[in-house]
C-alpha cells in the first residue's frame, strides 16, 4: 500500500508557466513533509519541506501548500524554466530525522 | 566535504554472486540511510544506522542484505546470493551536524544482475 500518493505521474509545462505537483497521505502520524528534485543520474536533493502547523511555504519560485484536514500537499513551480526539467517526489516522515517514506514521483519537462 | 559519496557507481554482476557497496558520509553527519531505487520509482527505504549502531531495518532487507557502520563513519551494504529482482539504484543518505533534519544523497550505485 502505498503511503504517500503523488499525481501526476508526468507534466509538460511551457516555459514561464505554473507546474503543479499534487500528493496525499494517509499516516497521521507524518510531521515532515519535503519535496526532492532528482536529476537523471543523480540522488535526489531536498527542493522545500514543510511541517503541518503551516499552511504555506514559499522558497524563490517554490511554494507548497498544505491542507491537514484532507492530507494533502501540493508542489507549485511558478515561472517554470527548462533547468526544473527533473522528477520530483513528495515525500513524508514521522520526524524530521526519521526514514523518509517516498511518493512515486512526477516528471516534469519544460519545454522553450 | 563535497557531500555524500558512493563506490562503485555502476555494478554489474551474475546471479547468485554477493556484492558490497561503499558510503562516505558527509563528515560530521551522524545519520546514515540505505534507500533502494527501482526505474520509474522513489526510494525506498532500507535501513538505517545512528553512529555505529543499526537502528531500523525495512522489511524490504531480507536475509541476503546486511550493512555495518563499525566505527560510525562509512558504511557498507552487503548482497549476497543476488537475485535478477535486486537490480535497482541503491542511494545512501546522510544527516546531523548544524542543519539536522535534511538528508543528504549520495549519486548512488546502479546494480544489474545479469
Amino acid at each position: 500500500q502505498q503511503q504517500v500518493k503523488q499525481s501526476p505521474q508526468s507534466l509538460i509545462v511551457q516555459k514561464g508557466g505554473i507546474s503543479i505537483i499534487n500528493c496525499a497521505y494517509e499516516n497521521t502520524a507524518f510531521d515532515y513533509f519535503p519535496w526532492y528534485q532528482q536529476f537523471p543520474g543523480k540522488g535526489p536533493a531536498l527542493l522545500i519541506a514543510i511541517r503541518p502547523d503551516v499552511s504555506e511555504k514559499k522558497e524563490g519560485r517554490f511554494t507548497i501548500s498544505f491542507n491537514k484536514s484532507a492530507k494533502q500537499f501540493s508542489l507549485h513551480i511558478m515561472d517554470s524554466q527548462p533547468g526544473d526539467s527533473a522528477t520530483y517526489f513528495c515525500a513524508a516522515s514521522e520526524t524530521s530525522y526519521d526514514k523518509v517514506i517516498f511518493g512515486p514521483g512526477t516528471s516534469l519537462s519544460v519545454i522553450p | 566535504d563535497t557531500g555524500v559519496s558512493q563506490d562503485p557507481r555502476h555494478k554489474i554482476t551474475k546471479r547468485g554472486q554477493n556484492v558490497t557497496f561503499r558510503c562516505d558520509p558527509i563528515s560530521e553527519h551522524n545519520r546514515l540511510y540505505w534507500y533502494r531505487q527501482t526505474l520509474g520509482q522513489g526510494p525506498e527505504f532500507l535501513t538505517y544506522f545512528q553512529n555505529e549502531a543499526q537502528l531500523e531495518k525495512s522489511r524490504l532487507l531480507s536475509d541476503r542484505f546486511s550493512a555495518e557502520r563499525p566505527k560510525g563513519s562509512f558504511s557498507t551494504l552487503e548482497i549476497q546470493r543476488t537475485e535478477q529482482g535486486d537490480s535497482a539504484m541503491y542511494l545512501c543518505a546522510s544527516s546531523g551536524g548544524q542543519v539536522s533534519y535534511e538528508q543528504y544523497f549520495g549519486p548512488g550505485t546502479r546494480l544489474t544482475v545479469t
